[in-house]
C-alpha cells in the first residue's frame, strides 16, 4: 500500500539553525501539506502546496519558514532560524486531485536547544 | 480557534461493547468531516469521513453520524477491540480549488480494555 514517508523520523538542533525537514508523499498525489503539532495542543495547519505554488498558508507559516518541491518526489519544509516555540512533531501529508482525505506520514519530531 | 471540538479527554470501554467518540463543530461552512486514528509516534491515519450532505456513514465496524443542525458528529465502533486503543481526532473542511486545509479538534484518547 503507497504512504507517505518522511525523513528524519527525529532532528535535533540548536536555535537559530537551519533544518530542512523531508517528505515523498504517496506518488500519484497531486496536493501536498505540512501540520504540525506542538506537545499537547492540536494537529495545527501550516500550508498546503498544488502545481508548484502554495495554495494557502497559516498565520504561523511566517518568512521563517518555505516549502519546495524540488524533483518529482520530494516536498521539503524548511525552517530558516528555528526557535525554540519550533519545536514539535511535523507531519507531511498528501491528497489526490478532488479527494478530502489527506494521508499522513509518520512525522518528524523537531528539538530545538 | 475552536472551530472543531472534542470535548472528552479520554474514553474507556470494554472489548466488545460500543465506543462512541464525539465532536462539535462551529463553522457552518465545513462541507467534509473525517475521523482519524493515531497511535504513539505515527502520524494520523485516515478512518472515515462523511459528506456534509449526508447523516451517516458505513465502513465495517465504523459508523460516522452527522447532525448538521446540532454542529455535530459521532464515530461509532462496534464491537471495539484492543487494538482500537488510540488517539481518535475529528476533522473539518471546506472544499478549495487547491487544496483543503483540514482544522481538527484535540483528539480523544480511547482505551479499550480486555
Amino acid at each position: 500500500e503507497p504512504e507517505v514517508t518522511q525523513t528524519p523520523s527525529h532532528q535535533v538542533t540548536q536555535m537559530g539553525q537551519e533544518v530542512i525537514l523531508r517528505c515523498v508523499p504517496i506518488s500519484n498525489h497531486l496536493y501536498f501539506y505540512w501540520y504540525r503539532q506542538i506537545l499537547g495542543q492540536k494537529v495545527e495547519f501550516l500550508v498546503s502546496f498544488y502545481n508548484n505554488e502554495i495554495s494557502e498558508k497559516s498565520e504561523i507559516f511566517d518568512d521563517q519558514f518555505s516549502v519546495e518541491r524540488p524533483d518529482g518526489s520530494n516536498f521539503t519544509l524548511k525552517i530558516r532560524s528555528t526557535k525554540l516555540e519550533d519545536s514539535a512533531m511535523y507531519f507531511c501529508a498528501s491528497t489526490s486531485d478532488g479527494g478530502y482525505e489527506q494521508y499522513f506520514g509518520p512525522g518528524t519530531r523537531l528539538t530545538v536547544t | 480557534d475552536q472551530q472543531v471540538k472534542q470535548n472528552s479527554p479520554s474514553l474507556s470501554v470494554q472489548e466488545g461493547r460500543i465506543s462512541i467518540l464525539n465532536c462539535d463543530y462551529t463553522n457552518s461552512m465545513f462541507d467534509y468531516f473525517l475521523w482519524y486514528k493515531k497511535y504513539p509516534a505515527e502520524g494520523p491515519t485516515f478512518l472515515i469521513s462523511i459528506s456534509s450532505i449526508k447523516d451517516k456513514n458505513e465502513d465495517g465496524r465504523f459508523t460516522v453520524f452527522l447532525n448538521k443542525s446540532a454542529k455535530h458528529l459521532s464515530l461509532h465502533i462496534v464491537p471495539s477491540q484492543p487494538g482500537d486503543s488510540a488517539v481518535y481526532f475529528c476533522a473539518a473542511t471546506v472544499f478549495m480549488e487547491y487544496g483543503n486545509k483540514l482544522v481538527f479538534g484535540a483528539g480523544t484518547i480511547l482505551r479499550v480494555k480486555s
